[in-house]
């Protein structure tokens, strides 16, 4: 069964720098997505950067990037120039690329992010 | 373009009541996907759902939960008899009739049920 460990339960940054939020993850298979998620106090679930796992490039998305490392099933989450408004819990999600019954996302138990002013 | 629109946003219910939960999903999509966020815990997928079709509902517990998709209306969440430890936010996304990968999953903003 697929597993996804976020090892981080809180981190705290100071506005306008850069924070690492670390995600690993257990799978046999060799295709598959990678998500990272955030929920504000709000609850809204808004998606932030998504990495399929054929792809070597990792994706970037403004002020977000992840490092994926594919053999060490490692999916890190970098924040640039680190905003109030990024403060929120990160979940870290996995799932098949083939929808269906293997469709469900897969999360860690997520960390909170803190941005101090 | 509304997005995954759930309701209600908030439910208290007495233990013993029924609740249910509304979902309608994003247009054109027609997965439609549950979720239980318990307190400081991440999403636990429970039941994933086509018109008409329950495709995967083995995240679901045994007793007391039930959801469909019906060909006209939103997706419900039922829960009968409802206890204190089905307290939590309960989540539901939905996708295009295609890889839900490639496109990723819109979530609703949740509702959050009570039982007192």
């Amino acid at each position: 069964a697929q597993t996804v460990t976020q090892s981080q339960p809180e981190m705290s940054v100071q506005e306008a720098e850069t924070v690492t939020l670390s995600c690993t993850y257990d799978t046999s298979e060799s295709n598959y997505y990678l998500f990272w998620y955030k929920q504000p106090p709000s609850r809204q679930m808004i998606l932030v950067i998504r990495q399929e796992a054929y792809k070597q490039q990792n994706a970037t998305e403004n002020r977000f990037s992840v490092n994926f490392q594919k053999a060490a099933k490692s999916f890190s989450l970098k924040i640039s120039d680190s905003q109030l408004g990024d403060t929120a819990m990160y979940f870290c999600a996995f799932c098949h690329p083939y929808g269906g019954s293997q469709g469900n996302l897969i999360f860690g138990k997520g960390t909170k992010l803190s941005v101090k002013p | 373009n509304a997005g995954v629109m759930q309701n209600p946003r908030h439910l208290v219910r007495r233990r013993g009541q029924e609740a249910r939960l509304r979902c309608s999903p994003m247009k054109g999509h027609s997965h439609v996907y549950w979720y239980r966020q318990l307190p400081e815990e991440g999403l636990k997928f429970m039941v994933y759902l086509q018109k008409e079709n329950i495709i995967d509902e083995s995240g679901m517990p045994k007793e007391r939960f039930s959801a469909e998709f019906p060909k006209e209306g939103p997706s419900i969440l039922r829960i009968q008899q409802v206890v204190r430890g089905d307290s939590a936010a309960y989540f539901c996304a939905s996708s295009p009739p295609a890889r839900a990968g490639d496109y990723g999953y819109t979530f609703g903003s949740g509702t959050r049920l009570t039982v007192v």
